[in-house]
């Protein structure tokens, strides 16, 4: 069973301030989902890798295939970043166990 | 653009009634999965279509739940006999195949509660 385990599990910040969450996982995957859960309970996938870095205006992504672990950044933080941020992995092998889950980071940016 | 649509948006049943939550997935998407969301908990995996292949049911709780997909497209998440265990919220996504290659677009969930 593959365990997907994030930190922080809570962080608060202050506007402006450049955020990490960490991701790390067990076992082997195909690909590392990093997953944006508003208040309101809407999921927005906000990254999708296998590989590298990528990065998507404020937000950067990079996964570390050897060492089994992924960050997502948030540079220049703003308070409608504040969301619960998921990471997810799905297995190697395809689809066909859908995604597993972290618990999420709940991220807080003040003004 | 239509992105993927569920109904009801909220539920509330009483143990022992049985429920059917709908999902109509992003047009052309051949992959559908259902995920449920516990109060206090992380999200889980509960089954997974592609095409019309036989889905992937390893992540239903019980012999309770079972889902359909009719026509390639609507999906059904049914719970007979609901618990209380079972209010959470579920959540449908739908990918254009799949591939662990392939970005899920979630719904914006179903809300059960059982009381």
């Amino acid at each position: 069973k593959n365990e997907v385990e994030q930190s922080p599990q809570n962080l608060t910040a202050q506007e402006g301030e450049f955020i990490t969450i960490n991701c790390s996982y067990s076992v082997g995957i195909s690909a590392l989902h990093w997953l944006q859960q508003h208040p309101g309970g809407g999921i927005v996938s906000l990254f999708m890798l296998s590989s590298g870095k990528k990065k998507h205006g404020r937000l950067i992504a990079t996964i570390n295939i050897q060492e089994k672990h992924s960050s997502l950044h948030i540079t220049a933080s703003h308070p409608r970043d504040s969301a619960v941020y998921i990471c997810a992995v799905m297995h190697l092998g395809g689809g066909a166990d859908g995604l597993t889950f972290g618990k999420g980071t709940h991220l807080i940016i003040q003004p | 653009g239509a992105g993927v649509s569920q109904s009801p948006s909220n539920k509330v049943t009483e143990k022992g009634k049985d429920v059917e939550l709908r999902c109509d997935p992003i047009s052309g998407h051949t992959a559908l999965y259902w995920y449920r969301q516990s109060l206090g908990q992380g999200l889980e995996f509960l089954i997974y279509f592609q095409g019309n292949s036989a889905p992937d049911k390893s992540g239903l709780p019980s012999d309770r739940f079972s889902a359909e997909r009719t026509g390639g497209s609507v999906s059904t998440l049914t719970i007979q006999r609901t618990q209380q265990e079972d209010s959470a919220v579920y959540l449908c996504a739908s990918s254009l195949r799949g591939s662990s290659y392939n970005e899920q677009f979630f719904g914006p969930g179903t809300r059960l509660t059982v009381l």
